[in-house]
């Protein structure tokens, strides 16, 4: 089956902890991204990848951080830094192509802070 | 004003209607339009993709642009409980590096 995973479907961060949220895909894009979703406002962008060892940030990356080593991983990692980490977090690729713009959607990985 | 805008709802319908969900947007370089549904502690699903005006079928579902209003629409006919979900709408300009953007999302309910 070709997709996204995401895991851990539910994950519970303690206060300073660093936590690393994971996103793989098998459907060869080579763009991958990060949203954060929260009740009431649109997906809102925090990285995004275009190609392997490349990141760019998106409008909220402050307190997060990324790596693209492989082209089928993206993993996000919340940091402390981020003080309101709540939400609903989705990974998502294209295939780049410049007319091809539709993006694919993991399950998401809800975050809760304890 | 936000770049896109939709209205949240909830909306609620008995089964069988017909249902108009709408996005307006301010940035007129918005050349493709996607619909995603998104069923609850879900990942949305694309559900139409349309580039510039225009309309498109596809079974149930109809999207429809109006540029120069700056004007999207899906409309779902014979509406089925199982379309009970959250709607959003996207676009995004085309140019080389494409971000989309999303709408809030409207929530529907179809009744029995």
């Amino acid at each position: 089956d070709g997709g996204i995973t995401q895991s851990p479907k539910y994950l519970f961060r303690k206060e300073g902890q660093n936590v690393t949220l994971s996103c793989e895909q098998n459907l060869n894009h080579d763009a991958m991204y990060w949203y954060r979703q929260d009740p009431g406002q649109g997906l809102r962008l925090i990285y995004y990848s275009q190609i392997v060892n490349d990141f760019q940030k998106g409008d909220i990356a402050e307190g997060y951080s990324v790596s693209r080593e492989k082209k089928e991983s993206f993993p996000l990692t919340v940091t402390s830094a981020q003080k309101n980490p709540t939400a609903f977090y989705l990974c998502a690729s294209s295939m780049g192509d410049r007319n091809m713009k539709t993006q694919y959607f993991g399950p998401g990985t809800r975050l809760l802070v304890l | 004003q936000k770049e896109v805008e939709q209205d949240p709802g909830p909306l609620s319908v008995p089964e069988g209607a017909i249902v108009s969900l709408n996005c307006t947007y301010s940035n007129s370089a918005f050349q493709y339009f996607m619909w995603y549904r998104q069923y609850s502690r879900k990942g949305p699903e694309l559900l139409m993709y349309t580039y510039s005006s225009g309309n498109k079928e596809d079974g149930r579902f109809t999207a429809q642009v109006d540029k120069s209003s700056k004007y999207i629409s899906l409309f779902i006919r014979d509406s089925q409980p199982s379309d009970s979900a959250t709607y959003l709408c996207a676009m995004s300009e085309g140019t080389s590096y494409d971000k989309v953007i999303f709408g809030p999302g409207t929530s529907l309910s179809v009744i029995p």
